[in-house]
């Protein structure tokens, strides 16, 4: 069954590094998104992504993110610069449509 | 601003048991529900999807239901084993859009 990958796993960063985290969505879904879970809190939404432009952003994603359809197969969140509160586990996410959104397994991203 | 809440935030049951997770929401102009399931450090699984149109779904020994103008959702686990101890969580799509908003989850320990 197709499924949607994410790596790595685990990042490990300094405050103020780059980030790319990186998922490959289901084929042939059109829609990507991502989400992050800061430990112990609700998924929030992040960013959504259609016909290569964001189609929808939260208050959270602000000029730090910046997301990206580099080819046909992958789809990429940075984080500029990052900070201690972007530690989370960032999961990524693809539909066909307005439908059943499916998610990756996540990468822990730890900012130390 | 929607806001999902589920009840309970945790439940402890002897294998067996039937078992009723609640989830409420505040704006009834949804597109979709889902119900996920996560293990502790892992990504989501979708569960089930109920459309707004649709009253309730089932899957296995899972049924979930919809009642979209009370705004509410629950997700029946019928015999359970210690197998089905994870988070679930609910989120819904609103019609306007096209990101999910989540619950904070209800933990669920099966005692075998």
């Amino acid at each position: 069954e197709p499924e949607v990958t994410q790596t790595p796993s685990h990042q490990v960063t300094q405050m103020g590094q780059e980030v790319i985290l990186r998922c490959v969505p289901i084929s042939n879904h059109l829609y990507f998104y991502w989400y992050r879970q800061i430990l112990g809190q609700k998924v929030e939404f992040l960013v959504s992504f259609y016909n290569n432009e964001i189609s929808e952003k939260s208050e959270i994603f602000d000029d730090q993110f910046s997301v990206e359809r580099p080819d046909g197969s992958n789809f990429t969140l940075k984080i500029r610069s990052t900070k201690l509160e972007d530690s989370a586990m960032y999961f990524c996410a693809s539909s066909y449509s307005s439908y059943e959104q499916y998610f990756g397994p996540g990468t822990r991203l730890t900012v130390t | 601003k929607q806001e999902v809440t589920q009840i309970p935030a945790a439940l402890s049951v002897p294998e067996g048991e039937n078992l009723v997770l609640n989830c409420s929401f505040t704006d009834s102009a949804i597109y979709n529900l889902q119900w996920f399931r996560q293990d502790p450090g892992k990504g989501l699984t979708s569960l089930l999807l109920i459309q707004s149109s649709q009253r309730e779904q089932t899957s296995g020994r899972l049924n979930a239901s919809l009642d979209k103008s009370s705004g509410r959702s629950t997700l029946y686990i019928a015999a359970s084993q210690p197998g089905d101890s994870a988070t679930y969580l609910c989120a819904v799509l609103m019609e306007y859009g096209n990101k999910l908003v989540f619950g904070a989850g209800t933990i669920l320990r099966v005692k075998s």
